[in-house]
């Protein structure tokens, strides 16, 4: 167990409907990051941040964005989707930079 | 563009055998390479990492061979067994960039790797 939560572990939704995925980093890490997984693309950045503020973006849709409260938790809100968001969303957390301990993903559906 | 290149795709190794996954880069900017272990239904768990620093790195039965000027890397599994049989990530991180790819991990394609008791 990495110490890194993450709800729902499934989703399933229709085309053009909107999701909110969650995240709890371990306790005492400030870093967040959000990573794709497709049978396609492999493991994909999508997005870091840091006590609360955006330090990196990577290879995210316009359609998508994410928000790091301030407890630490993140969101990853994903809307207008479409049969191809269907993946693996994983968290990651660390204190910085240094090294990342991925959450247990949340799989999502779109039908 | 893929910027960390592993292979093989998929390997098959008998038990107490060596598996050996390669990856390489172009970026010299990467400055932090870890492995990632990953089971079904289960998020990436981090196995062991290397700084350019060290040519290599050893932890149990798992070594990370690092060959700076080849701009390669490489996991050694000694002794390999059945409950090692997965998918093995390899990736890279520039941590010393503070611009926009701040702690972002690329990763390789992955191998899926069984090893037969």
């Amino acid at each position: 167990d990495s110490g890194v939560t993450q709800t729902p572990k499934h989703l399933i939704t229709a085309t053009g409907q909107r999701v909110t995925l969650r995240c709890s980093p371990r306790s005492g890490d400030l870093s967040v990051y959000w990573y794709q997984q497709s049978l396609d693309q492999g493991l994909q950045f999508l997005i870091h941040y840091y006590n609360g503020e955006e330090r990196a973006k990577g290879n995210i849709l316009e359609r998508f964005s994410a928000q790091q409260f301030p407890d630490l938790h993140s969101e990853l809100n994903l809307s207008s989707l479409e049969l191809g968001d269907s993946a693996l969303y994983f968290c990651a957390s660390s204190v910085y930079t240094d090294t990342q301990y991925f959450g247990p993903g949340t799989r999502l559906t779109v039908l | 563009q893929q910027q960390v290149k592993q292979s093989p795709q998929s390997l098959i190794v008998q038990k107490g055998g060596i598996s050996i996954i390669n990856c390489a880069y172009e970026n010299t900017a990467f400055d932090y390479f870890p492995w990632y272990q990953q089971f079904p239904g289960k998020g990436p768990a981090l196995l062991i990492a290397i700084r350019p620093d060290v040519s290599e790195k050893k932890e149990g039965r798992f070594t990370i061979s690092f060959n700076k000027s080849a701009k390669q890397f490489s996991l050694h599994i000694m002794d390999s067994q059945p409950g090692d049989s997965a998918t093995y990530f390899c990736a890279a991180e520039s941590m010393a960039d503070r611009g926009s790819t701040l702690g972002r991990l690329y990763f390789g394609r992955g191998t899926q790797l069984t090893v037969w008791p």
